[in-house]
This record gives C-alpha cells, sequence and structure tokens, in this order.
C-alpha cells in the first residue's frame, strides 16, 4: 500500500514569495492533517479536514496561509507572502477514520523541508 | 489550550544505557500515543495508551499512561544506535484532534 506523498520535498525561496505544498494521503483515508514542524519541536496542527470539508483550522494563520482539499482527496497548503518565520517542515498526515481519541493512527509524509532567507 | 511538555528535550547516553522520558501535561486525555521520528522521515505511531495506568511493553521499550490520564513515560532497556530519533507524545483529547509534544530527541553511541 503507498504511503502518503508529498511534493516538494525541499524548497528555499525568499521572505515575500509564495509556496504550495501538495499531499496525496492514503487511498480511502478520509481525514488529512498539514502540520508545521520547527526544527527540533513537536509538529503544530495547522488544519484538519474530513473528506473536502475542514474540522479545524484555529491555529491556521489565514492572513498568509491557505490549504484545500478538493475532491476529498489530495491537499494543497499555499503560503503567501512567506515569512522568515515560516521555515519548518510541513507534514502531511491522514488517518482512515475520524476519531483518534482512542486507537487511530495518523500516517506521515515525508514533508516539505521550506527554507525562507 | 492543551499543551504537552516532554522531558528531558535532549539526551545522549552510550549503548547499553537505559533511559526514561516523560511527558507532561496539566490536561487529561482521552488516549496518548508515542511517535519516533527519524531525520528527514515524518513521525511513526509505536504505541497508544488508553487505560489510566496502563503499562505496554513493545521489546526494549515501557510505555506507561498515568494513573490521572495526564502524564506518560516511556522507558528503553539498554539503548541501542537504531533506537535514536525523535520521540514525540501526542494526546488526543475531547476532539479528534492530536496534539504533540515537544520531543525528546535521543542519540544513542556505539
Amino acid at each position: 500500500e503507498a504511503g502518503v506523498a508529498q511534493s516538494p520535498r525541499y524548497k528555499i525561496i525568499e521572505k515575500r514569495q509564495s509556496v504550495a505544498f501538495w499531499c496525496n494521503p492514503i487511498s480511502g483515508h478520509a481525514t488529512l492533517y498539514w502540520y508545521q514542524q520547527i526544527l527540533g519541536q513537536g509538529p503544530k496542527l495547522l488544519i484538519q479536514f474530513q473528506n473536502n470539508g475542514v474540522v479545524d483550522d484555529s491555529q491556521l494563520p489565514k492572513d498568509r496561509f491557505s490549504a484545500e482539499r478538493l475532491k476529498g482527496v489530495d491537499s494543497t497548503l499555499k503560503i503567501q507572502p512567506a515569512k522568515l518565520e515560516d521555515s519548518a517542515v510541513y507534514l502531511c498526515a491522514s488517518t482512515p477514520i475520524h476519531h483518534v481519541a482512542w486507537d487511530g493512527e495518523l500516517f506521515f509524509g515525508e514533508g516539505s523541508r521550506l527554507t525562507v532567507l | 489550550t492543551q499543551l504537552l511538555e516532554q522531558s528531558p528535550q535532549f539526551l545522549s547516553i552510550q549503548e547499553g544505557e537505559n533511559l526514561t522520558v516523560y511527558c507532561n501535561s496539566s490536561s487529561v486525555f482521552s488516549s496518548l500515543q508515542w511517535y519516533r521520528q527519524e531525520p528527514g522521515e515524518g513521525p511513526v505511531l509505536l504505541v497508544t495508551v488508553v487505560t489510566g495506568g496502563e503499562v505496554k511493553k513493545l521489546k526494549r521499550l515501557t510505555f506507561q499512561f498515568g494513573d490521572a490520564r495526564k502524564d506518560s513515560s516511556l522507558h528503553i532497556t539498554a539503548a541501542q544506535p537504531g533506537d535514536t530519533g525523535l520521540y514525540l507524545c501526542a494526546g488526543a483529547g475531547n476532539t479528534d484532534k492530536l496534539i504533540f509534544g515537544t520531543g525528546t530527541r535521543l542519540q544513542v553511541f556505539p
């Protein structure tokens, strides 16, 4: 079974430029998450989708970040304009179930490393 | 806001030593998960604990969920270089959101 696919793996941009990341979750997984992980820290949830609807985007900086999951499969995360503090790894994860409160497991992609100069 | 603090932040030990990583919060969680993340990879689930006081063993790793479901620990016996990585605890509360801890970076030297 193919895992969560993310691209690009690496991206270097200058501040105020824009960038987009793509995620293809495991086939059949209804729930998709985007996390931001700053070097050496734990992942911070940015947005959670259930199929093509947003479940939680309370931590998404909406003035510069946007995400969509058209057709409830692939997802894109966009940053415009980027700031220096956006340098991080952006992780996409998916799970087949809606409730992770019991024994759900998040399946992560390898991440997209963003460097903002 | 639910927060999970891990300690220590960094741990550097020799092969064969034992170690314990702690994950603490002031909030109650429905379940607590532990993930390991290697450089350039996403986190991978090690274990899920759901009952207060629960202890689970995975080979040389022992996981415990606190009685009040606010804290957890991970104990590694006879650490090996392959155990090197970033260890993350993650708590699930009354929503579907999984909150990750601050992380513990473990380095095991041969």
